[in-house]
């Protein structure tokens, strides 16, 4: 089992739509949890955080946690053609400081 | 722009040769990530240096080494080259990969094609 499950889409909205992204992670000793935005050919860039459980938001964007059922969520209200990319599914691997797990990210696309 | 550079952003090359991947970090950073990204696996973490020493170490083959210069510069090395090496490389650096809430900022990736 990986460690972080994505359903890789890809996902097609209109404009305007509100987008929910989610993904499932296996080991309950996870607690940082992050979503990164890649755009086609560039290198991924950090969306949002959220420690432990609860909801968190940025603008258009809310990331939710629930650790009791290791579900992560994503939603885009009011989505956007510039919202179109792949949403990876990140978190952090504590035992080695630094690395990050990524789930295989699910392909968004908004369309005018 | 992230501010950690990557060059070549391409590279083509044949099976059994090695090539050389470099690596800016962001001013002021002091981790250096690896992270190789292929349509199967998905971007899978290769290994960390933290001021020139070796940090951790992830799913990375015995053909590829990399290291981290007195100047922070990080380059990786991959050997032997196979077909199923083609993917892209991402660097990636952050302050200090010490603490947890620590970002990792992403170079633009370098492509290698095996043929």
């Amino acid at each position: 089992q990986k460690e972080v499950e994505q359903d890789p889409g890809p996902l097609s909205v209109p404009e305007g739509a509100i987008v929910s992204l989610n993904c499932t992670y296996s080991n309950s000793a996870f607690q940082y949890f992050m979503w990164y935005r890649q755009y086609s050919r560039k290198g991924p860039e950090l969306l949002m955080y959220t420690y432990s459980s609860g909801n968190k938001e940025d603008g258009r964007f809310t990331a939710q946690v629930d650790k009791s059922s290791k579900y992560i969520s994503l939603f885009i209200r009011d989505s956007q053609p510039s919202d179109s990319a792949t949403y990876l599914c990140v978190t952090r691997d504590g035992g080695s400081q630094g690395n990050l797990i990524f789930g295989k990210g699910t392909k968004l696309s908004v369309k005018p | 722009d992230s501010g950690v550079t990557q060059t070549p952003k391409h590279l083509i090359t044949a099976t059994g040769q090695r090539v050389t991947l470099r690596c800016s970090p962001r001013s002021g950073d002091l981790s250096v990530y690896w992270y190789q990204q292929s349509l199967d696996q998905g971007l899978q973490f290769l290994i960390q240096y933290y001021n020139g020493e070796e940090r951790a170490k992830g799913n990375i083959l015995e053909r590829f080494s990399a290291q981290q210069f007195p100047d922070l510069h990080s380059e990786l090395n991959l050997s032997s080259l196979e077909l199923g090496d083609s993917a892209l490389y991402f660097c990636a650096s952050s302050v200090s990969g010490q603490h947890l809430t620590d970002t990792q900022y992403f170079g633009p990736g370098t492509r290698l094609t095996v043929l």
